[in-house]
Order: C-alpha cells, then structure tokens, then sequence
C-alpha cells in the first residue's frame, strides 16, 4: 500500500525567504505524485505533477519540485515566498498501475508568510 | 470554463438524519471522485466513478454511506443515519480519462455539522 509523509505540519518564513515543503513516499514502485494548494474555504487545487518524465518539475506560482527516487521524495521549494502563498499544501500520491486511481494524500503542511 | 461545484456549500443537521450532497463534475470529465476532509483524519478517498463501469466503493467507512452517478454525470452522496462522526468537509473531484495521471479538479466542498 501506498503512503505519503508530510514532515512539519506547520512551516514558517518570511517574505522573500525559500519555501521548503517535504514530502517522501512509501511504495514499491515509484508512484505518481503530485503538490495540491488548498486556499481557505476553497478546493484543492494543482501545483504540479510528476509522470515519470523530467524528474525537476515546474509549476505554477513559482513552485518547482524535484523527484529523486534515491530518497523517495517530493520536496516542493519555491525562491521567494510571497504573502499570497499562505495556505495548506497537500502531497499525494497514485498508483502508476493496477485499478486504483484515487489520490493517497499526506497530512498536509500550513504555510505562514511573515511580512 | 465552469469548474466543479458542490451544493449545498454548508450543511447542519441532527444525528440520526439523512443528508444528501450533491456534485456537478465538468463536463465531459468521465472519472468522479469523492473525498472527506476532517480534523482527525485528514483528506480520506471515499468513492470513485468512471464512465458506465461498476464505482470503487472501497473507501466508504460505513454501509450507512452510498453514492450514485446518474446519467455520467451528477452525482449524490448520501449519508443514512448520520453521526457526530461524520462531520467533515465532503470534497468532489472529477477528472478526464482513465490515467491516474490525469490532473482531479476539486470542488470547494460541503462542510457537514452533525450536531
């Protein structure tokens, strides 16, 4: 079974600074992944995605994130942090086989932009 | 274009009452999915549709929840004899195609109160 770590629940920087967001994964394969933004009261909404193709992935906003099979990680960075950035992040997880096709999601991690 | 939506947005009820959330997915999007939200759990795959197949019903906690998708399209959760339990956000998703790698646009959700 699948399952996704979210390390930090909660992660601080100030305007300007590097955002950091940590993600690994626990499967046998390498699954598909992906980074949701959930703004309050809103839906989820895509970042980005890796499908097995440039393991450096641009998104949208600015957020880029790196899939190193080595580590089993995700990790989500953007340059500057901007105040508009202050959300919920959310990493998850599919299977790149088999019948499931819903998401598997980490825990979540709450950014807050200091100005 | 139209996203997803969800009605109704916020929802109170009584236990042991019966609820039914509705989802309007996008059109021409063939997968639908639902998800739950809450404190202590986190975001929780619940049921997925795809076309005319039979639905993943695997992640449904109780008999007392089912959901229908009429016409591939609109589709109703319904939760029978509601607990205090089952107080979260109930999040839609549909998507385009059968690859897990299709991008899930989300809804904003129905916030249920079970008082």
């Amino acid at each position: 079974a699948q399952s996704v770590t979210q390390l930090g629940s909660h992660v601080s920087v100030s305007e300007g600074a590097l955002v950091l967001l940590r993600c690994n994964y626990s499967s046998s394969v390498p699954p598909y992944l992906f980074w949701y933004v959930q703004y309050p009261n809103q839906g989820l909404q895509l970042l980005l995605k890796y499908t097995s193709a440039a393991t450096l992935v641009k998104g949208i906003n600015g957020f880029e994130a790196e899939f190193k099979k080595s580590e089993t990680s995700f990790h989500l960075t953007k340059p500057s942090a901007h105040m508009s950035d202050a959300a919920e992040y959310f990493c998850a997880v599919t299977p790149t086989s088999g019948s499931a096709r819903q998401l598997t999601f980490g825990s979540g991690t709450q950014l807050t932009v200091l100005p | 274009g139209a996203g997803v939506s969800q009605s109704p947005s916020n929802k109170v009820t009584e236990k042991g009452k019966d609820v039914e959330l509705r989802c309007d997915p996008i059109s021409g999007h063939t997968a639908l999915y639902w998800y739950r939200q809450s404190l202590g759990q986190g975001l929780e795959f619940l049921i997925y549709f795809q076309g005319n197949s039979a639905p993943d019903k695997s992640g449904l906690p109780s008999d007392r929840f089912s959901a229908e998708r009429t016409g591939g399209s609109v589709s109703t959760l319904t939760i029978q004899r509601t607990q205090q339990e089952d107080s979260a956000v109930y999040l839609c998703a549909s998507s385009f195609g059968q690859g897990n790698y299709n991008e899930q646009f989300f809804g904003p959700g129905t916030r249920l109160t079970v008082l």
